[in-house]
């Protein structure tokens, strides 16, 4: 099945420095890509569509001038976290589907787990 | 926008016994089902799928069952294992193209007691 990586898998930063988190697609392209935070024991919440060559389309709620996302190819979408505060320490999961097929399956990365201090 | 409702939060079943998981969606629009096995601190895994034109799908133990008419979908586990013990996610999408979102259920801690 498709591969989809995530780097760096996890990251501890101090608050008001802000942290790059890359979601690759491995042997398939994706035009779209999704990213997700999930707080402890609660479940999955999409944050924003990635589209590559275009603005990501945020949900509400989520800020997009905090939380910047580029999709600069077909293989790669990153996440930055611009001045990162407690609050936002989380699991980020990005995930995308393989667009060769006809299959709805999305696949997910391994998820990078960010600590704010 | 959709919302997913999904029961139990927590479930615990005797090794062997079977196991339900139930989920309800609002947007009749939704046609792709998939639920996710999820261990902790790791991906979400898919266990099975289901589109809206079919109203059962089985994988050796483990089955999902549509009603599109109510909005609800239900995962279905038999002969239960003790790695079987994770979270559930139920979810739902649009499916097709530029609408493949997911919107997740709030999650059910399955227990097998050995």
């Amino acid at each position: 099945g498709a591969v989809v990586s995530q780097h760096p898998s996890w990251v501890i930063c101090k608050s008001g420095t802000s942290v790059k988190i890359e979601c690759r697609s491995l042997d398939f392209q994706a035009t779209t890509m999704f990213w997700y935070r999930q707080f402890p024991k609660q479940s999955l919440m999409l944050m924003a569509t990635s589209n590559e060559g275009s603005k990501a389309t945020y949900e509400q709620g989520v800020e997009k001038d905090k939380f910047l996302i580029n999709h600069a190819s077909l293989t790669l979408s990153t996440l930055t976290v611009t001045s990162a505060h407690p609050e936002d320490s989380s699991f980020y999961i990005c995930s995308a589907r393989d667009e060769r097929t006809s299959t709805y399956e999305q696949y997910f990365g391994p998820g990078t787990r960010l600590t704010v201090t | 926008g959709e919302n997913v409702e999904q029961h139990p939060s927590t479930l615990s079943v005797q090794e062997g016994d079977s196991a339900v998981i139930k989920c309800t969606y609002s947007d009749s629009a939704s046609n792709y089902f998939p639920w996710y096995k999820q261990e902790l601190g790791k991906r979400p895994q898919l266990i099975i799928d289901i589109r809206s034109n079919v109203g059962e799908k089985k994988d050796q133990r483990i089955a999902v069952t549509l009603n599109k008419t109510a909005k609800h979908f239900s995962l279905h586990i038999t002969e239960t294992q003790p790695e079987d013990s994770a979270v559930y996610f139920c979810a739902a999408s649009k499916g097709n193209f530029g609408n493949e979102k997911l919107t997740f259920g709030t999650g059910t801690r399955l227990t097998i007691i050995p």
